[in-house]
């Protein structure tokens, strides 16, 4: 069946540092991806999404590009800030139209001054 | 606009009681959904209502779980009795219509500890 598969945390990193979190799925088809992110104390909300191959989302300065050929789409920010301390996750469309989400199990990012 | 919201944030039962959890979508919002997130595992898909009738309750685990939807506004699920593997956290998120069903809003979930 359709999975995610998602680097497992916790990620701990200084301010200004890089992030990549992976993310890579198994699906019939080219399904649209997602990054969500829960905020301590909140719902998940979407971060950005790509709905086809070559696709870029971003937002918050966070990016993830659709590929394809590797069935990845992993999330990538420049300089975190103590702020984007969160978990990250990683989802795709079930494999029937129904509209139910798959996620992957998540990961935690904490971010230091 | 208000988000999607859930009561309670936290619940603490025991074994064998029965636990009611609620969720009001967004307004307006046809599509409402809850999932679980049982400690250190994935998010999973729990049952799908469009307005007040169940699209899909594949993810449902067994029928100690009854989840409805009155006149296709707030949803509740209710555990009956609950069992120690029920333990962890209930979300609920909404969707505006089909056209956009896979850009969902999620409330902040409600924590259930049953001891």
């Amino acid at each position: 069946g359709d999975s995610v598969t998602q680097m497992e945390g916790p990620v701990t990193l200084s301010e200004e540092a890089f992030l990549t979190i992976n993310c890579t799925y198994t699906a019939t088809g080219y399904p649209s991806l997602f990054w969500y992110v829960q905020y301590p104390g909140e719902g998940l909300q979407l971060l950005l999404k790509a709905t086809k191959a070559d696709d870029k989302g971003s937002n918050k300065g966070f990016e993830a590009t659709y590929r394809k050929e590797t069935t990845s789409f992993h999330l990538e920010k420049g300089s975190v800030q103590v702020s984007d301390s969160a978990v990250y996750f990683c989802a795709i469309p079930s494999g029937g139209s129904q509209g139910n989400l798959i996620f992957g199990k998540g990961t935690k990012l904490s971010v230091k001054p | 606009e208000a988000g999607v919201t859930q009561f309670p944030s936290h619940s603490v039962i025991e074994k064998g009681q029965t636990v009611t959890l609620r969720c009001d979508p967004i307004s307006g919002h046809d599509n409402l959904y809850w999932y679980r997130r049982v400690m250190g595992k994935e998010i999973k898909f729990l049952l799908h209502f469009v307005k007040e009738s169940k699209q899909d309750e594949s993810g449902m685990p067994n029928n100690r779980f009854l989840a409805e939807r009155t006149g296709g506004t707030y949803s509740t699920l209710k555990v009956q009795p609950a069992e120690l593997e029920d333990s962890g956290v209930y979300f609920c998120a909404s969707s505006q219509d089909w056209r956009r069903h896979y850009e969902q809003y999620f409330g902040p979930g409600t924590r259930l500890t049953v001891t």
